[in-house]
């Protein structure tokens, strides 16, 4: 079995500092991690994935997580936030490389205040 | 590249009606496809998934007969609700993963359908 924890429903920042959405996971095997953001009235679109490789994930607009294993967390982080960042955001977890269902968190919703 | 796109993005139908919602993967072939159900301010669930050719496999609590998923290629995939009742109103979202390219090991989303059951 797969879960996944998104510890903020909200998280509001200010315009120019830091995001930080925090994630943990429980799976009983090596788990692929993935974040999607989801705009309103738009599609879900994938802004990084994890899946055994470097622990430090680089992803799209300047958002980047880390694999913590001992913690059994994926935190999404952004040095600088931005209007446009303000969106729904989805941890997910998958057991095999894309060829399973995706088990998704509750999903926290990032304010960004001007 | 990894482009889905759905069919209709949203729909209004009378209770008791079928309701079918297409999605195609654009530029690869999706050798996997899922179907997700999303409720207002909710996160999304799994409803299916299916492998071109073969048949669907339906997580627990969704019904195979009401909710009739077809992958007959390696591009589409429909679900089609049938006799659709008010509370089957939500949103749909499909997701598609291949074997080769940035399909590989990730599933691209469609935009989603939003269905409404009068």
């Amino acid at each position: 079995a797969q879960s996944v924890t998104q510890l903020d429903s909200h998280v509001s920042v200010s315009e120019g500092t830091p995001v930080l959405l925090r994630c943990n996971y429980s799976s009983s095997y090596s788990p692929s991690l993935f974040w999607y953001v989801q705009h309103p009235n738009k599609g879900l679109q994938l802004l990084l994935k994890y899946t055994s490789a470097a622990t430090l994930v680089k992803g799209i607009n300047g958002f980047e997580a880390e694999f913590k294993k001992s913690e059994t967390s994926f935190h999404l982080t952004k040095p600088s936030a931005h209007m446009s960042d303000a969106a729904e955001y989805f941890c997910v977890v998958s057991k095999l490389k894309g060829a399973d269902g995706l088990t998704f968190g509750k999903g926290t919703h990032l304010i960004i205040q001007p | 590249g990894a482009v889905v796109s759905q069919h209709p993005s949203w729909v209004i139908c009378k209770s008791g009606t079928s309701v079918k919602i297409e999605c195609r993967s654009l530029d690869f072939q999706a050798t996997t496809m899922f179907w997700y159900r999303q409720f207002p301010k909710q996160s999304l669930m799994l409803m299916a998934t299916s492998n071109e050719g073969s048949k669907a496999t339906y997580e627990q609590g969704v019904e195979k007969d009401k909710f009739l998923i077809n992958h007959a290629s390696l591009t589409l995939s429909t679900l089609t609700v049938t006799s659709a009742h008010p509370e089957d109103s939500s949103f749909y979202i499909c997701s598609a993963s291949g074997t080769s390219g940035r399909a590989r090991e990730t599933q691209y989303f469609g935009p989603g359908t939003r269905l409404l059951v009068l």
